[in-house]
Order: C-alpha cells, then structure tokens, then sequence
C-alpha cells in the first residue's frame, strides 16, 4: 500500500525557514511525481509545488515561486519542501500527495506549519 | 488560473437522499477534473479521477460526470458516513487548482 508521511512542520517566525519532509513507502517512488499542497480555513485547499519522477522538473505556484525549493532523494525515498522567506500567509497544514498522471492519490497525514512571532 | 467554483457551499442531508454536487470552471477543462472526499481530522482521499472514472474501493453510490466547464458529483442513497467535506480539482493546466468545497452534514 502507498504511503507518504510528513515531517517538520514547526512554530517559525516571519522571515525565517523551514525544511518539510515527506518519506514515501510501498511504491516505486521513481516511478512517480510528488506534490506539495497546502490547507488553511480561509483559503482552502492550494496547491504549492510538484516535481517529476526524476527530481529534474520542477513547479511552482506564484505564491512561492523564489522562496520555496522543492527536491528529492530517490536514495533516501523522501521528497523535500524548503521553505524560505516565510510569510503569516503560508501558515497551514502542508500535504504531500503523490502525483497519478494528474490526480493525487494517496496524501499524507499532513504538517502543520504556523508563521507567528 | 482557472477558478473552481463549488455549489452548494454546505448541505444538511438526511440518509438515503441523493446528493448533487457541482463544480464550474472558468474555462474548459476537457474531462481533466477530479473529486476528493475530506472527512474531519483527516487527508483528503481520491474518490473520482477524469471526470466520471471510478476509484478501486470507493463505493459505487459515489458518480462523477461532465466534461469541459460543468462538472457534477453524485451521491445516491446517502450514508451517515459520508459526513465530509467534498472538494473538486483541475488538473488541465498549471497552477493545480481546488474548488472551495462543499461541507455535507448528515441531519
């Protein structure tokens, strides 16, 4: 069964950084892309950022573009969120979700990120 | 970017009712919109791929249908279980966008 479990969400302060975990299992990660999308009350469901199978594609959504970098190591099976320059606005439970031609299945359980001072 | 717009935003339903829900995109979409179910606490789970495919081990009373600007989710014969919110997703091009969503709650 595909799995995708999240980490490192934290209390960060605005300006600072964050770097967003998400270990994938029972799948051939190579095989397929990864998302990144976010939750809050207010606005909904918004997707942030997906890379290929690969790791050599990359995409941004506007709101992140220049401050948030994703990657991942196929060795270690795990896809990264590096998150600089945080904003109150980017406060929100971050999903992983694996990418199936356009769909996402499965998600993680998610990782709250809160931007306060 | 194209914008989803669900209706209704909330639904109070009684079990066994049919459920409609509808999804409106700002432009066509070709037949690349999807559904999700998101119950509380929890991720949201795949329910409906392109439109009206079929997801192994959703039950059958969930349907999806449309195609282009107008899309549509079904629910026949309601379950207290399917308390939840419900969200639609376009996938034809980039950004990846969401509808608002549509909280059902079972009376």
């Amino acid at each position: 069964e595909a799995q995708l479990l999240e980490s490192g969400g934290d209390l960060v302060q605005p300006g600072g950084s964050l770097r967003l975990s998400c270990a994938a299992s029972g799948f051939t990660f190579s095989n397929y892309g990864l998302s990144w999308v976010r939750q809050t009350p207010g606005k909904g469901l918004e997707w942030v950022s997906a890379v290929s199978g690969s790791g050599g594609v990359t995409y941004y959504a506007d709101s992140v573009k220049g401050r948030f970098t994703i990657s991942r190591d196929i060795s270690k099976n795990t896809v990264y969120l590096q998150m600089n320059s945080l904003r109150a606005e980017d406060t929100a439970v971050y999903y992983c979700a694996r990418s199936l031609g356009n769909w996402f299945d499965p998600w993680g359980q998610g990782t709250l990120v809160t931007v306060s001072s | 970017e194209i914008v989803l717009t669900q209706s209704p935003d909330f639904q109070s339903v009684t079990p066994k009712e049919k459920v409609t829900i509808t999804c409106r995109a700002s432009q066509s979409v070709g037949t690349s919109l999807h559904w999700y179910q998101q119950k509380p606490d929890q991720s949201p789970k795949l329910l409906i791929k392109y439109a009206s495919q079929s997801i192994s081990g959703v039950p059958s009373r969930f349907s999806g249908s449309g195609s282009g600007t107008d899309f549509t989710l079904t629910i026949n014969s309601l379950e207290a279980e399917d308390a939840a919110a419900y969200y639609c997703h376009q996938s034809s091009s980039l950004p990846h966008t969401f509808g608002q969503g549509t909280k059902l709650e079972i009376k």
